[in-house]
């Protein structure tokens, strides 16, 4: 199994800051890594997928970037919707085919 | 708009079954997978498993394979999660989600639907 190791667990910042969160896989997964982002009693919503590809209607101040091993995804001025809870997720041909981080808590701080 | 709507919550007792029913609009159902992903009560997220709308090829999470079917029925443009011989820790919101690998295995999740509760308890 592809382990996917999110740091910090908690991120703690002020609107109009930068955020840096990482995603750190057991494991090569090439660029088969998506983000997603989860507020408060609402379901995820896609970030992006194969590294950088940025979903529909992802404001510009996000951005994804990395291979292999190693992920980043940042918001460059955070807004006040942006404190929410962030996961990534790879696929990969091992079982499980599907696995997710623990997840990254941004917080206002 | 893409839209996933899913049936409403659930209170089981343990070895109970579930089925959670996802019915898809504003799309070609049959042109992608859906995917089932679970999330315990402050936890994280859980992939279940995945199912092609478009020829029903089914891969799922080995620690749930033999309790866990998926199922299409592309008349109607809804999947369906049945879940089997539930345990307490099988209490969580299932979520059902669109994913553009209809054909190859599952890939990722662009639209999701609102989540299902279902309570296993006693």
């Amino acid at each position: 199994e592809i382990v996917l190791t999110q740091s910090p667990a908690t991120l703690s910042l002020s609107p109009g800051e930068r955020a840096t969160l990482s995603c750190r896989a057991s494991q090569s997964v090439g660029t088969d890594l998506a983000w997603y982002q989860q507020r408060p009693g609402q379901a995820p919503r896609l970030l992006f997928y194969d590294s950088s590809n940025r979903a529909t209607g992802i404001p510009a101040r996000f951005s994804g970037s990395g291979s292999g091993t190693d992920f980043t995804l940042t918001i460059s001025s955070l807004e006040p919707e942006d404190f929410a809870v962030y996961y990534c997720q790879q696929r990969s041909n091992w079982p499980p085919p599907i696995t997710f981080g623990q997840g990254t808590r941004l917080e206002i701080k | 708009q893409v839209q996933l709507l899913q049936s409403g919550a659930e209170v089981k007792k343990p070895g109970a079954s579930v089925m959670v029913s996802c019915k898809a609009s504003g799309y070609t159902f049959s042109s992608y997978a859906i995917d089932w992903v679970r999330q315990a009560p402050g936890q994280g997220l859980e992939w279940m498993g995945w199912i092609s709308a478009y020829n029903g090829n089914t891969n799922y999470a080995q620690k749930l394979q033999g309790r866990i079917t998926l199922t299409t029925d592309t008349s109607t443009n809804t999947a369906y999660m049945e879940l089997r011989s539930l345990r307490s820790d099988d209490t969580a919101v299932y979520y059902c989600a669109r994913d553009p690998r209809r054909s190859i295995g599952p890939g990722q999740f662009d639209s999701w639907g609102q989540g299902t509760l279902v309570i296993v308890s006693s």
